[in-house]
């Protein structure tokens, strides 16, 4: 199976700070690489397919980019309602793995 | 954007199986598969496995294989997700959602369901 590592864990930012959250695929997938939001009670919410095509309706803050192995998502200026847990997933096979998640919070 | 409405909170014994379901609202099945996330409190997303209702094939996450069943009834428009064997550590919140094809991405969950929590204890 392939694993999926993100880092950092969790990160703690202040608002119109500019966040990275890096992904790692254990072996290549190409570009078969998702971003979801999650927000506490509720369930996750697909931001960013084919490592950095922003789904209809995500605001442009957000960003994707990266391939092969390493994928990066990005979010420009934070905004209250981007605080939350952020998971990657991989959909290479169709076997599909997410990364451990990365938890933004308020600095 | 499909709905996919899931059945409500399960309390199990250490040993029993539990059954979720997921149907989506409108009753109407399409070729896209249904897949079955769970998330253990204060945990990550675990994929557990997928169908395509309209086929009947599913496939699993080897750490579940054994011991998960995933079928649809078309007559019923209803996916469903049956666990066996129960412990403690199956105590999650299990999500259907909905896998669509996207260009350069291979599937990805555009539609998910409210969650279905489980508790086991004894």
């Amino acid at each position: 199976d392939i694993q999926m590592t993100q880092s950092p864990s969790s990160l703690s930012a202040s608002l119109g700070d500019r966040v990275t959250i890096t992904c790692r695929a254990s072996r290549n997938i190409t570009s078969s690489l998702s971003w979801y939001q999650q927000k506490p009670g509720k369930a996750p919410n697909l931001l960013i397919y084919a490592a950095s095509t922003l789904r209809s309706g995500v605001p442009s803050r957000f960003s994707g980019s990266g391939s092969g192995t390493d994928f990066t998502l990005t979010i420009s200026s934070l905004q209250p309602e981007d605080f939350a847990t952020y998971y990657c997933q991989h959909s290479y096979s169709d076997l599909f793995t997410f990364g451990p998640g990365t938890k933004v919070d308020i600095k | 954007q499909v709905q996919l409405v899931q059945s409500g909170a399960e309390v199990k014994k250490p040993g029993s199986s539990v059954k979720v379901s997921c149907k989506p609202s409108g009753g109407t099945f399409s070729s896209f598969p249904i897949s079955w996330v769970r998330q253990a409190p204060g945990q990550g997303l675990e994929w557990m496995g997928g169908i395509i209702p309209m086929f009947g094939s599913a496939n699993y996450a080897q750490k579940f294989q054994g011991r998960v069943t995933i079928t649809a009834d078309k007559s019923t428009t209803t996916a469903y997700l049956e666990l066996r064997s129960l412990t403690s550590e199956d105590t999650a919140v299990y999500y259907c959602a909905r896998a669509v094809a996207a260009a350069g991405s291979g599937a990805v969950f555009d539609s998910w369901g409210q969650g279905s929590l489980v508790t086991v204890s004894s």
